[in-house]
């Protein structure tokens, strides 16, 4: 069966630092990988997606950036937080198109 | 922005039906119906999905409209652990840009004893 793993799970960072959170999926090839972004009481925002290896498309201007050096391996970067950039990071994937699957998230505060 | 319409909050009574409605009113002819819910700390869960024909799983049902304009989620016997954010998603089913989920608000239910 499928999984996606996310870490970690929580982050305290101070502002002007690096970031590197770190996505992968077990039991499937090709997937098309995402990351989403959730500020404090409000929904889901799509950052980043990815169709194949090194193909990344970015959904909205803004201080990060993504990577997909691996297959099922997909990778949220930021050379400097600010403070903005706190949120609740989500990693998801599908390989059919039809279903997307989640993974339990970072929580990140910039302090 | 986001192409459906849900009511921000709903309560329901333990052991009742939920019904959480969903407008789309701009739909077009091939985009789907989808529903997540995500419950407090966690990643969204994929509920159901359909196009025109009424749909239903272990989870729930989903009934559309006609006119597809419209929609509603059915949680059958609500409990206290359906308690979540529903959000309602149209969307084209394919690859790229297009075919990408684009989050609304969503509708909090409380599920109360």
């Amino acid at each position: 069966s499928q999984t996606i793993h996310q870490w970690p799970a929580t982050l305290v960072q101070p502002v002007g630092s690096p970031l590197s959170l770190e996505c992968t999926v077990e039991g499937t090839s090709n997937p098309n990988l995402y990351w989403y972004r959730q500020a404090a009481g409000r929904g889901l925002q799509l950052l980043f997606y990815s169709v194949g290896i090194g193909q990344i498309s970015s959904e909205v201007p803004q201080n990060l950036s993504a990577s997909r050096p691996q297959d099922r391996q997909f990778i949220l970067s930021s050379k400097k937080l600010l403070l903005s950039d706190s949120g609740f990071y989500l990693c998801a994937w599908t390989r059919t198109n039809e279903k997307l699957f989640f993974g339990s998230g970072t929580q990140l505060s910039v302090l | 922005d986001a192409k459906t319409t849900q009511p921000t909050s709903m309560d329901c009574a333990e052991g009742r039906a939920a019904n959480l409605p969903c407008n789309h009113s701009t739909i077009s002819g091939n985009e789907y119906v989808y529903w997540y819910r995500q419950i407090h700390s966690q990643g969204p869960q994929y509920i159901i999905h359909g196009l025109k024909n009424n749909e239903t799983n272990e989870m729930a049902s989903l009934i559309i409209t006609e006119d597809r304009k419209s929609s509603t989620l059915i949680l059958p016997h609500a409990t206290l652990r359906d308690t979540a954010v529903y959000y309602c998603i149209v969307r084209v089913p394919n690859g790229g840009s297009q075919g990408n989920l684009i989050f609304g608000k969503g509708t909090k239910l409380s599920v109360k004893p």
